[in-house]
């Protein structure tokens, strides 16, 4: 079981806009605005989408955006491309005993 | 063009000691911290232990606390992760990836090197 919750599955039609959620405690998502998203395609090393809960680094488009509230945090992406179908992980800083933990992971479907 | 080579990856009894390696290049290695990251087949990820930008402060998860050891020689841009009494649990890609904030953490991982695999079997 991971640490944050993330739903195993999500799905949306190109064009649509598909919201991922992270939920975690109050020991991480809840206390820091350290959480951040990545894009992983099989086979492939992971992509930082968003970084301190929703700024997006350079090259990354705006179709990307995060956001939190209280425990859990969401990634939306809008728009959504056929080549948006991946994997997607949130993570969150969660203090000195634990650092990072990460979500189970979340397989986006492009129908 | 910022790039992160891993290597020494392989097969290693349970028990046995492995050195993985992270070469970079195309940015100034000193100026940011560093982490390794873990994936086991077929799961997700998991963060293995990160080091500041001087080398002077690092972190390990608890699974690999006492076991695993980070260090970085800035004269050479290069990480580096012993691995000792290695487990069936610790087999997977091991990833490092570099700190987007630089010296400054933000616990967000902006560049990635392509993985080295540790396979853990007698």
């Amino acid at each position: 079981q991971s640490a944050l919750t993330q739903p195993p599955s999500a799905s949306g039609s190109p064009g649509q806009s598909v919201t991922i959620s992270c939920t975690g405690t109050s020991s991480d998502v809840g206390e820091f605005n350290y959480v951040s998203w990545y894009q992983q395609h099989p086979g492939k090393a992971p992509k930082l989408l968003i970084y301190e809960v929703n700024k997006r680094p350079s090259g990354v488009p705006d179709r990307f955006s995060g956001s939190k509230s209280d425990n859990t945090a969401s990634l939306t992406v809008s728009g959504l491309q056929a080549e948006d179908e991946a994997d997607y992980y949130c993570s969150s800083y969660a203090g000195i005993n634990n650092f990072v933990l990460f979500g189970g992971g979340t397989k986006l479907t492009v129908l | 063009e910022v790039r992160l080579l891993e290597s020494g990856g392989g097969l290693v009894q349970p028990g046995g000691s492995l050195r993985l390696s992270c070469a970079t290049s195309g940015f100034t290695f000193n100026a940011y911290a560093i982490h390794w990251v873990r994936q086991a087949p077929g799961k997700g990820l998991e963060f293995v232990s990160s080091i500041s930008s001087n080398g002077v402060t690092t972190n390990y998860a608890n699974s690999v606390k006492g076991r695993f050891t980070i260090s970085r020689d800035n004269s050479k841009n290069t990480l580096y992760l012993q691995m000792g009494s290695l487990r069936a649990e610790d087999m997977a890609l091991y990833y490092c990836a570099r700190e987007v904030g630089g010296l400054r953490w933000s616990w967000a991982f902006d560049v990635w090197g392509h993985g080295t695999m540790v396979t853990v079997s007698s």
